[in-house]
């Protein structure tokens, strides 16, 4: 069965340094999503893709956070500088939209920011 | 931001009991779904249910629907201990296809 895959599993990084994370999504898929999920919460939007086009962003911290989906497929988060606040789980997705926007998640980044 | 809260925050039962979950939202949605999330990990989307349907059922889960008081419950029926995950409601409000979460149900199956 498909997956989406990303890397890396885990990262500890400095604050104030620069951390990008990948995702490859299901082919064929042409939605990417990337949500950040602080522990004990539910996951939140940061950018939605829909091909290389971002079509949401409202919820992404543009002075440190920015996304790329050059080609339509797989897509680059990166964050620099970090923060500490920025320790979370990062997730990506895929869907398809004729299903109804079901979402396929990876297993996600954790960062860890000291 | 999330869209809605989920009722309760932490569940424990024994295998084979039914589990109940429920999931209150704000706005007018297109679709619900219910998500797990096994610790430390992504998210399985389990079912998904329209805003034009009442009840939804696959395998041994159940979902109803009330758009008339915005909320959703997911019935996990015969838990077992491989259940224990946490459990998410989340909302597409339009054909875009953006998920807004709840906080979760964090549930817990005692042998």
């Amino acid at each position: 069965e498909a997956e989406v895959a990303q890397s890396p599993r885990y990262k500890i990084t400095e604050k104030s340094q620069a951390v990008a994370f990948w995702c490859d999504p299901i082919s064929g898929h042409a939605t990417l999503y990337w949500y950040r999920q602080i522990l004990g919460q539910g996951p939140e939007l940061l950018v939605q893709f829909q091909d290389e086009s971002v079509v949401d962003d409202s919820q992404l911290p543009k002075d440190r956070f920015s996304a790329e989906r050059l080609k339509g497929v797989d897509s680059t988060l990166k964050i620099q500088p970090a923060e500490l606040g920025d320790s979370a789980m990062y997730l990506c997705a895929s869907s398809d939209r004729d299903r109804d926007w079901e979402q396929y998640f990876g297993p996600g980044t954790r960062l860890t920011v000291t | 931001s999330q869209q809605g809260e989920e009722d309760p925050q932490a569940l424990s039962i024994q295998e084979g009991e039914n589990a109940t979950m429920n999931c209150s939202y704000k706005t007018s949605i297109n679709n619900l779904q219910w998500y797990r999330q096994n610790s430390g990990r992504g998210l399985v989307h389990l079912i998904l249910i329209r805003s034009n349907e009442r009840e939804k059922h696959s395998g041994r889960l159940r979902v109803t629907l009330d758009t008339s008081k915005k909320s959703s419950s997911l019935l996990i029926t015969a838990s077992r201990a491989a259940d224990t995950a946490s459990y998410f409601c989340a909302t597409v409000r339009n054909q875009g296809g953006k998920l807004i979460f709840g906080q979760g149900t964090e549930l817990s199956v005692k042998p």
